[in-house]
């Protein structure tokens, strides 16, 4: 079993939807959850950076951690074309110096 | 500017080649990374160095040598390139190696060996 699991879809919305990413994890250590955004043929870049649990919102998009339940959500509101992009979350433990990503989810917005 | 540059961008050579991909960070940060992202996008570490010191080697072949000449450059040699080597490699770097900061990643290197 992998240690951090994300389902790599595809997924595909209809422009303005509701878009909801997860991803679960089996180390209770991690401490700082991320999202990385990555577009075709391009390198990852951090979207969304929340340290222990609770909700982090930035314009459209809300971070979610759920540490008793292991579990952590990325949403996209009015979604765009341009929000297509592969979706990575990624972890890490307090003091460690690894970063674990999930295998990344392909979303795609249809406008 | 670009922070974080790789070269090349793309690399196809044949079974059993050597061959360097060349990674700099222009960001001032301490700590730089080596990633391998397979076809299904998958990205996993590959080493870490810190202050030119290696500090994260995962289960790599040792036809996989990362060297470090300077806090702003990372290189990485693969000898006797294997089919299975097709990858995408990112390079990537960060202020610090722990305390969850940021990494910023490079365009990546696209190889294909055949």
């Amino acid at each position: 079993q992998k240690e951090v699991e994300q389902d790599p879809g595809p997924l595909s919305v209809p422009e303005g939807a509701i878009v909801s990413l997860n991803c679960t994890y089996s180390n209770s250590a991690f401490q700082y959850f991320m999202w990385y955004r990555q577009y075709s043929r391009k390198g990852p870049e951090l979207l969304m950076y929340t340290y222990s649990s609770g909700n982090k919102e930035d314009g459209r998009f809300t971070a979610q951690v759920d540490k008793s339940s292991k579990y952590i959500s990325l949403f996209i509101r009015d979604s765009q074309p341009s929000d297509s992009a592969t979706y990575l979350c990624a972890m890490m433990g307090q003091g460690a110096q690894k970063l674990v990503f999930g295998q990344g989810t392909r979303l795609t917005i249809n406008p | 500017d670009t922070a974080v540059s790789q070269t090349p961008k793309y690399l196809v050579t044949q079974m059993g080649n050597d061959k360097s991909i060349k990674c700099e960070q222009n960001l001032g940060h301490d700590t730089m990374y080596w990633y391998k992202q397979d076809s299904k996008k998958f990205l996993k570490i590959m080493f870490s160095y810190n202050n030119k010191e290696l500090i994260i080697n995962e289960t790599v072949p040792n036809r996989f040598s990362p060297k470090s000449p300077d806090k702003a450059h990372l290189n990485l040699h693969i000898n006797s390139l294997e089919l299975g080597d097709s990858a995408v490699y990112f390079c990537a770097s960060s202020k610090m190696a722990s305390g969850g900061e940021t990494q910023y990643f490079g365009p990546g290197t696209r190889l294909l060996v055949l």
